[in-house]
């Protein structure tokens, strides 16, 4: 099993809504990680989480709130986004140093 | 401060022929790069990496090079076929251990047949 599966595929949630995007990998790594990906922009670190713990936060509003409840599961708590925060949300895990799995990743539109 | 950068947004190649990739850098402490490959609504998929002590690495059809002096890497796919369409990213990373990587924009690859 070499995926990383994201849940959902597509969200649309409104201003005052709480939600939660949801990944999950069966490969062992021992490192996730959250992106972001705006149109024709690169994908853009927000969050890593190395054996369970945050190792890295790009300085990412607090509506923005990771979880890591175990090896294989990474969630992203969204609350009070703005539309500005409508991406491509990619989860990804590694072993490998950089050698990243990406998930298909959840298209967020915020209205 | 765009540390990674693929200055051309679209390539076109004919299917066959040799399509080579530019990425150049700015980060003089980055010291292992990566090729990624992205389909439109899918996650980018990994291609081939290279670290600094090396200047070439080889898979199949797929050859990166890298330039320390200049800061720049390539990555050559020979021959290019219709599945080989996709938009290409290089990152970067710092220092072992270290778990960050740096996209660079990203260059359309288009094979025509």
């Amino acid at each position: 099993d070499t995926e990383v599966t994201q849940t959902p595929k597509h969200l649309v949630m409104g201003m005052t809504n709480k939600k939660s995007l949801k990944c999950e990998q069966h490969m062992g790594h021992r490192a996730m990680y959250w992106y972001k990906q705006k149109a024709k922009k690169p994908p853009e670190l927000m969050f890593v989480y190395s054996y369970e713990k945050l190792s890295i936060n790009e300085s990412v509003p607090s509506r923005f709130s990771p979880e890591c409840p175990n090896s294989s599961l990474l969630n992203l708590h969204l609350h009070a986004l703005q539309p500005e925060d409508s991406a491509l949300y990619l989860c990804a895990s590694s072993q490998e140093l950089g050698r990243a799995f990406f998930g298909q990743g959840t298209r967020l539109t915020v209205v | 401060d765009q540390q990674v950068k693929q200055n051309s947004p679209s390539l076109s190649v004919q299917e066959g022929r040799i399509s080579i990739l530019n990425c150049d850098y700015t980060n003089s402490m980055f010291d292992y790069f990566l090729w990624y490959k992205k389909y439109p609504a899918e996650g980018p998929t990994f291609l081939i990496s290279i670290s600094s002590i090396k200047d070439k690495n080889e898979d199949g059809r797929f050859t990166v090079f890298l330039n320390k002096s200049a800061k720049h890497l390539s990555l050559h796919i020979v021959p290019s076929q219709p599945g080989d369409s996709a938009v290409y990213f290089c990152a970067a990373s710092a220092g072992f251990g270290n778990e960050k990587l740096t996209f660079g924009t990203g260059t359309r690859l288009t094979i025509i047949p």
